[in-house]
């Protein structure tokens, strides 16, 4: 079975700086798809960012981008200049080549200070 | 923004009720799911569908089951409402198996 890890259960970061969340995730599988999503407190599920496992370049959109290293089964999101409205849990999710659904890490709850 | 509706918004029911949830879009994707969002548990897969009438068993699957008559509708029925069913739940639709999925606003349902 697919497994999301997420180690950090909140952070705390000042506003314009850069910020890392952390995923790890644990598949047998040699093709997939990782993905992050936002979740900010008024409850709705954001699209932010897709890597696939192939994918020889780490994914960027806009101010996200993707830190993928393969052999380390690690594919943490990179929020650069951080902004108020980033505050919000982070979710880590990895679909399976096959498998038609995603499997979501616990969250990370970013909070960036003023 | 991907066209995707939810009703009702929120909904209060009584432990032993049948409840149905209905999730809409109008992007036409092939594949719609359904998850519920816990404390502690992130979200986690209830059913989702494949196509008109192909459905499928997500890993919390008991006690919901699922339709899709139309390509635009996939609805969420709790068969006979429990407390343990209280959650948010969200639908999700998606192109093909493997790309990303795009949610819906969320369900907030209790049961008392």
């Amino acid at each position: 079975a697919q497994k999301i890890t997420q180690t950090q259960p909140g952070m705390f970061v000042q506003e314009k700086e850069a910020v890392t969340l952390d995923c790890t995730y644990d598949t047998s599988d040699q093709s997939y798809g990782l993905f992050w999503y936002k979740q900010p407190s008024s409850g709705e599920m954001i699209f932010l960012i897709y890597q696939g496992s192939y994918d020889e370049q780490n994914a960027t959109e806009g101010r996200y981008s993707l830190n993928f290293q393969k052999a380390r089964k690690s594919a943490n999101l990179v929020i650069s200049a951080s902004q108020l409205g980033d505050s919000a849990m982070y979710f880590c999710a990895v679909s399976i080549q096959g498998a038609q659904k995603l499997v979501f890490g616990q969250g990370t709850r970013l909070t960036i200070n003023p | 923004d991907a066209g995707i509706t939810q009703s009702p918004r929120h909904k209060v029911t009584e432990t032993g009720t049948p409840v149905t949830l209905r999730c809409h879009q109008t992007e036409n994707h092939r594949y719609m799911y359904w998850y519920r969002q816990d404390p502690g548990h992130g979200l986690r897969l209830i059913h989702y569908s494949y196509g008109v009438k192909d459905t499928d068993k997500g890993e919390v699957s008991d006690g919901y089951s699922v339709s899709r008559s139309k390509t635009e509708d996939f609805l969420l029925t709790l068969e006979s409402a429990t407390s343990s069913q209280t959650s948010v739940y969200f639908c999700a639709i998606s192109r093909t198996s493997g790309s990303e999925q795009y949610f819906g606003p969320g369900t907030r349902l209790t049961v008392t």
